[in-house]
């Protein structure tokens, strides 16, 4: 079976910085993403791990723990823009995704 | 290259009709994916193909839905007597897939904008 958890909604300050936490039990593993989809949009990647550690991308940096089962996408300096909704996705064997309900962040002035 | 697309944007139908999506991937993307995704909720995987072969569906995937990719270039989802739990936004991806070492290749989804469907 597959269970991918995410905080539903979470609020944080323009300009600081905001970790959003995803974990999972799934019975396939080829990677974890991270989309970003605006209301009414399609989701847009963010970011991709398969190994364990950090990956870094400008503003947005993403964690795994495979041995935990864990990830977390981390937002820094933050813009009122990046008012979304934030979703984990596991890849199966096939690499289809199983997406959690994502995260809706709302960045306030 | 525009991006993914889909058509039509929006439908609306009555309980019992049959509705037909079309999406049309990213040239030379030999990945399509369909999912349903419904408010508040993240995309759910229905089904996806590798050039023309349709290589996994979901076990959620009634019988009543039927999708296919002829030419291994766009891709059509059909929904048969449609029930009011159909209501959803339809959404499509494609992905460039395949590398010289597998394990590392990641498979990047591109989305479109996906069919708004509402059953009445």
């Amino acid at each position: 079976g597959q269970n991918i958890d995410q905080p539903t909604e979470m609020t944080a300050t323009e300009g600081a910085i905001v970790q959003i936490n995803c974990t999972y039990q799934t019975s396939g593993f080829n990677g974890l993403f991270w989309y970003q989809q605006h209301a009414g949009e399609a989701p847009t990647f963010l970011s991709y791990n398969v190994l364990d550690g950090l990956e870094e991308k400008g503003r947005f940096s993403s964690f795994l723990s495979r041995s935990k089962g864990y990830s977390y996408l981390l937002l820094k300096e933050l813009q009122m823009k990046d008012s979304a909704s934030y979703l984990c996705a596991v890849a199966q064997s096939g690499y289809a995704l199983n997406f959690g309900k994502g995260t809706s962040l709302l960045v306030t002035p | 290259d525009t991006g993914v697309s889909q058509n039509p944007r929006h439908k609306i139908t009555k309980r019992g009709q049959n509705v037909t999506f079309r999406c049309d991937p990213i040239s030379e993307h030999n990945r399509l994916y369909w999912y349903r995704q419904t408010l508040g909720q993240g995309p759910e995987f229905l089904t996806y193909f590798q050039n023309e072969a349709q290589l996994e569906k979901s076990r959620l995937l009634s019988d009543r839905f039927s999708a296919e990719r002829p030419k291994g270039s766009f891709s059509t989802l059909e929904i048969q007597r449609t029930e009011q739990g159909d209501s959803a936004m339809y959404l499509c991806a494609s992905s460039l897939f395949g590398g010289l070492a597998e394990i590392l290749t990641w498979d990047e989804q591109f989305f479109g904008p996906g069919t708004r469907l509402t059953v009445l």
